[in-house]
């Protein structure tokens, strides 16, 4: 089974409106990362956060971390059309040389 | 453009057939992976290559195997293919290979076996 798995499956919002995705891991990892997969295209790497940090941004992307809880969440603000697609977390796995992603969040977001 | 190549981009084949899929990885790049997308099963991982060498496995069946030749191309065998084995075949690469790193993924071979 997945390492990772998002929360909700799939998200529908206005543009505009901020979305939240989330995600629950299993084991202990060193490193938390988020990656965004437009239809049908490869992944893109979004943002990485470390198990020692609990928040990070980067421009729109807000992304924390629970390490207690083994959760963490990827909040986009002000979404536009142009985000809509499937949001995957990744963590590292036991042992540091995996990257298990978890099953996406499809997020739609109408103009 | 992620710098990474993948051929073909569409393969159609027929079942009991073999096919080789084909990965270029970003210069400077000693780290592959693989990763098969379908419908039903997400995302999931199948093998990591570094310098040449397996690093990690995944959930790759006995009939694909992988290999890294030295100039860190990689190649994704698939034989008695399946219906089943129809899906998306993400190769990535990164530069250590280790689970932080930035993986950058290839556009994908789209295989529909018949």
């Amino acid at each position: 089974s997945q390492q990772g798995e998002e929360d909700p499956q799939a998200l529908s919002i206005q543009e505009g409106e901020n979305a939240t995705m989330n995600c629950s891991y299993k084991t202990s990892i060193n490193n938390l990362q988020w990656y965004r997969q437009n239809s049908g295209r490869g992944l893109v790497h979004l943002i990485l956060i470390r198990s020692n940090e609990r928040e990070k941004h980067s421009g729109r992307l807000r992304v924390t971390l629970d390490t207690s809880k083994k959760s963490s969440s990827l909040l986009i603000t002000a979404s536009r059309a142009a985000d809509t697609a499937s949001y995957f977390c990744a963590t590292d796995g036991t042992g540091g040389f995996k990257t298990i992603f978890g099953a996406g969040t499809r997020l739609f977001v109408k103009a | 453009d992620s710098g990474v190549t993948q051929t073909p981009k569409h393969l159609i084949t027929a079942t009991g057939q073999r096919v080789t899929l084909r990965c270029s990885p970003r210069s400077g790049d000693l780290s592959v992976y693989w990763y098969q997308q379908s419908l039903d099963q997400g995302l999931q991982f199948l093998i990591q290559y570094y310098n040449g060498e397996e690093r990690a496995k995944g959930n790759i069946l006995e009939r694909f195997s992988a290999q890294q030749f030295p100039d860190l191309h990689s190649e994704l065998n698939l034989s008695s293919l399946e219906l089943g084995d129809s899906a998306l075949y993400f190769c990535a690469s990164s530069v250590a290979g280790l689970g932080f790193d930035e993986q950058f993924f290839g556009p994908g071979t789209r295989l529909t076996v018949l």
